[in-house]
């Protein structure tokens, strides 16, 4: 069964720094690209970055670029957000996803349960 | 590439036909999915390929377009499907989701 388990959420003041993780389980994590998506609170679904497989590509949102960095330990099967000067707008719940393919058709198919970021002094 | 959903909200009632677009601000193929997302929950993929279903979603969920137009239809809603939908762009990056949907009970 595949599972991923957002972690290190919490209340992050403005300026500061932190680092989310996503353990995954269930599947070849290394054959599969890995993505970060955000819900502000009562807002919609803004994606934040991808990662590929073997970290051959890396993209960003234009709203976290230079601030944020995704990564990933295959050995580990896990992946990452550090998240360095967060401002106000960066409060949400962040998921991460897998991005599953089928006959080379490509869709966000697996999610985690997500964790709440506060950024507040 | 920006996607416009519409509406934004609806009321509607059990076993009634739901049909909710969204518009690409370009061509996408039918390089777009929909997700749905219930009250403090993580989205759900329901439709990639612009109309191929999930295994285990059920039968009453279609979808349909290629190109910039598509749409999301619920054949006869249930009271498990009030939730909001969202449809999300695989084409290119940034990976931009629509604003979302939201399926009230009337």
């Amino acid at each position: 069964e595949v599972q991923l388990v957002e972690s290190g959420g919490g209340l992050v003041k403005p300026g500061g720094s932190l680092r989310l993780s996503c353990a995954a389980s269930g599947f070849i994590f290394s054959d599969y690209s890995m993505n970060w998506v955000r819900q502000a609170p009562g807002k919609g679904l803004e994606w934040v970055a991808s990662i590929g497989g073997s970290s051959t590509y890396i993209y960003y949102a234009d709203s976290v670029k230079g601030r944020f960095t995704i990564s990933r330990d295959n050995a580990k099967s896990s992946l990452y957000l550090q998240m360095n000067s967060p401002r106000a707008e960066d409060t949400a719940v962040y998921y991460c996803a897998r991005l599953g393919y089928t006959s080379s058709w490509y869709h966000f198919d697996y999610w985690g349960q997500g964790t709440l970021v506060t950024v507040s002094s | 590439i920006q996607l416009t959903q519409s509406p934004s909200s609806l009321s509607a009632s059990v076993g009634d036909r739901v049909t909710i677009t969204c518009r690409a601000s370009q061509g996408i193929r039918s390089e777009l999915a929909w997700y749905q997302q219930k009250s403090g929950k993580a989205p759900k993929l329901l439709i990639y390929a612009a109309s191929t279903l999930q295994s285990g979603v059920p039968s009453r969920f279609s979808g349909s377009g290629s190109g910039t137009d598509f749409s999301l239809t619920i054949s006869s809603l249930q009271p498990e499907d009030f939730a909001t939908y969202y449809c999300q762009q695989v084409n290119s990056y940034p990976r931009t989701f629509g604003q979302g949907t939201k399926v009230e009970i009337k």
